[in-house]
């Protein structure tokens, strides 16, 4: 069966200092994968997703990134942390052939 | 666009309780339509779907029909648990998912 993994489960980082959170997918090949922000008490924001190595779609401009260096991980990335950058994040991945995702146990950042 | 719209929360009931949570969706062609539930500080996970009009998804207790006519797809439990207290999202599959806001509700013994 496939399973997903997010670490770090929490962070709490200073304002300015770098980030790097990291998704796995485990028992599938060639997923979608899919970078969300849920802020306190709101929806979901989707950051990023990819279809393949080394392919990233961006959704909403900001001082995140992405990366996907290998079929199964994916990286979310910042060179400098702003207060607003706090929030749950969620990692998600979807075979080509369903609409449906399925959502990692995410992360929560706290920004200093 | 594509859109999805859900009720307000929080909603709140006793246990026992029947739940409808509403959703309503605005889409060209054929869309897939799911529900998610979010416990406290976990990810969401697939709660049911349904893939064309008139399908029903189950699952746990919960359904929900997709009303084509209506462009609906209201989750309906006929007896709710203090454990079903979660944020429930409606979404809809296109190219793409999208999310409704989500809806909390709480369950009190």
């Amino acid at each position: 069966s496939q399973t997903i993994h997010q670490w770090p489960a929490t962070l709490v980082q200073p304002v300015g200092s770098p980030l790097s959170l990291e998704c796995t997918v485990e028992g599938t090949s060639n997923p979608n994968l899919y970078w969300y922000r849920q802020a306190a008490g709101r929806g979901l924001q989707l950051l990023f997703y990819s279809v393949g190595i080394g392919q990233i779609s961006s959704e909403v401009p900001q001082n995140l990134s992405a990366s996907r260096p290998q079929d199964r991980q994916f990286i979310l990335s910042s060179k400098k942390l702003l207060l607003s950058d706090s929030g749950f994040y969620l990692c998600a991945w979807n075979n080509r052939r369903a609409y449906e995702q399925y959502f990692g146990p995410g992360t929560r950042l706290t920004v200093t | 666009g594509n859109s999805v719209t859900q009720m307000e929360g929080p909603v709140t009931l006793s246990e026992e309780a029947f739940l409808t949570i509403n959703c309503t969706y605005t889409a060209t062609g054929y869309p897939s339509l799911f529900w998610y539930v979010q416990y406290p500080g976990e990810g969401l996970q697939l709660l049911l779907k349904a893939t064309k009009a008139d399908d029903k998804g189950s699952n746990k207790g919960f359904e929900a029909t997709y009303r084509k006519e209506t462009t609906s797809f209201h989750l309906e439990k006929g007896s709710v648990q203090v454990s079903d207290s979660a944020v429930y999202f409606c979404a809809l599959g296109t190219d793409k998912l999208i999310f409704g806001t989500g809806t909390r509700l709480q369950v009190f013994p």
